[in-house]
C-alpha cells in the first residue's frame, strides 16, 4: 500500500463549480499535512497546510481527520488559473523528507 | 519563500556520461532534499543530504549511481552517473526553512538519448 494515495483524477470541471480532493495516508506517526499545487512543467509549490481543526483560504478549504487518517481539500467557484495537479503531502516531523501522492490533476474548462 | 538556484534547467545527454545537478540556497539549512519525478508521476525522494556527513539514501537508489555532496550549508550538487534513458526525469532540490516551510528548486529536466 502507498504511503499516501489520492483520488486519481482527471477532474474536468466547468468555470464556478466546486470540486472536492480526498488523499489518505497509511503512517499513522504522520504529524504535518499539505496541498501543493504543480503546473505543467513546473515545480511544486505550496498551496496551504492543513490542520486538525480546519483550514480555510479564501475559495479553498482543507480538512484532516487523524483518526482516519485522510486529508480533504475543497475548491470553491473554481476559476481556470485553479487547472494544476494538487499534491496531497505528508511528513512525520519537523525536517524529515515529504512524502508525496500521486496527485490529482484538475481542469476547469471556461 | 526560501530562494532555491538550481541548474540547470534542463539538458539532453548521452547514455554513459554523467550530470552533475547543482541548488544553491540563499541562507544557511541543517538538510536538503534531493527528488526525482518521473514523466507523469510524483515526485520520490532520492535522498537527504548532511552538511558533513554522508547522504542517507532512500530504497532503489544507490551512492554509486546518484553521488552527492554537501559542502556546505547553503550548497549541494546531485550526480547522475553513467545515464540511461530510464534516468530521464525532473530533479528537484528541496529545503525546510522557517518560515517559509519546505520549498523546491525550479528543477532540473533531463532527457538522455
Amino acid at each position: 500500500r502507498k504511503e499516501v494515495e489520492q483520488d486519481p483524477g482527471p477532474f474536468n470541471v466547468p468555470e464556478g463549480a466546486t470540486v472536492a480532493f480526498n488523499c489518505t495516508y497509511s503512517n499513522s506517526a504522520s504529524q504535518s499535512f499539505f496541498w501543493y499545487r504543480q503546473d505543467c512543467r513546473k515545480e511544486p509549490k505550496l498551496l496551504m497546510s492543513v490542520y486538525s481543526s480546519g483550514n480555510e483560504d479564501g475559495r479553498f478549504t482543507a480538512q484532516l481527520n487523524r483518526a482516519s487518517q485522510y486529508i480533504s481539500l475543497l475548491i470553491r467557484d473554481s476559476k481556470l488559473s485553479d487547472s494544476a495537479t494538487y499534491l496531497c503531502v505528508v511528513t512525520s516531523s519537523g525536517n524529515t523528507p515529504l512524502v508525496f501522492g500521486k496527485g490529482t490533476r484538475l481542469s476547469v474548462i471556461a | 519563500s526560501a530562494v532555491i538556484s538550481q541548474k540547470p534547467s534542463r539538458d539532453i545527454c548521452q547514455r554513459g556520461t554523467s550530470l552533475t545537478i547543482q541548488c544553491q540556497v540563499d541562507s544557511q539549512v541543517t538538510m536538503m532534499f534531493w527528488y526525482r519525478q518521473q514523466p507523469g508521476q510524483s515526485l520520490t525522494l532520492i535522498a537527504t543530504a548532511n552538511q558533513g556527513s554522508e547522504a542517507t539514501y532512500e530504497s532503489g537508489f544507490v551512492i554509486d549511481k546518484f553521488p552527492i555532496s554537501r559542502p556546505n550549508l547553503t550548497f549541494s550538487t546531485l550526480t547522475v552517473s553513467n545515464m540511461s534513458p530510464e534516468d530521464s526525469s525532473i530533479y528537484l532540490c528541496s529545503v525546510n526553512r522557517e518560515p517559509y516551510g519546505y520549498t523546491f528548486g525550479s528543477g532540473t529536466r533531463l532527457t538522455v538519448v
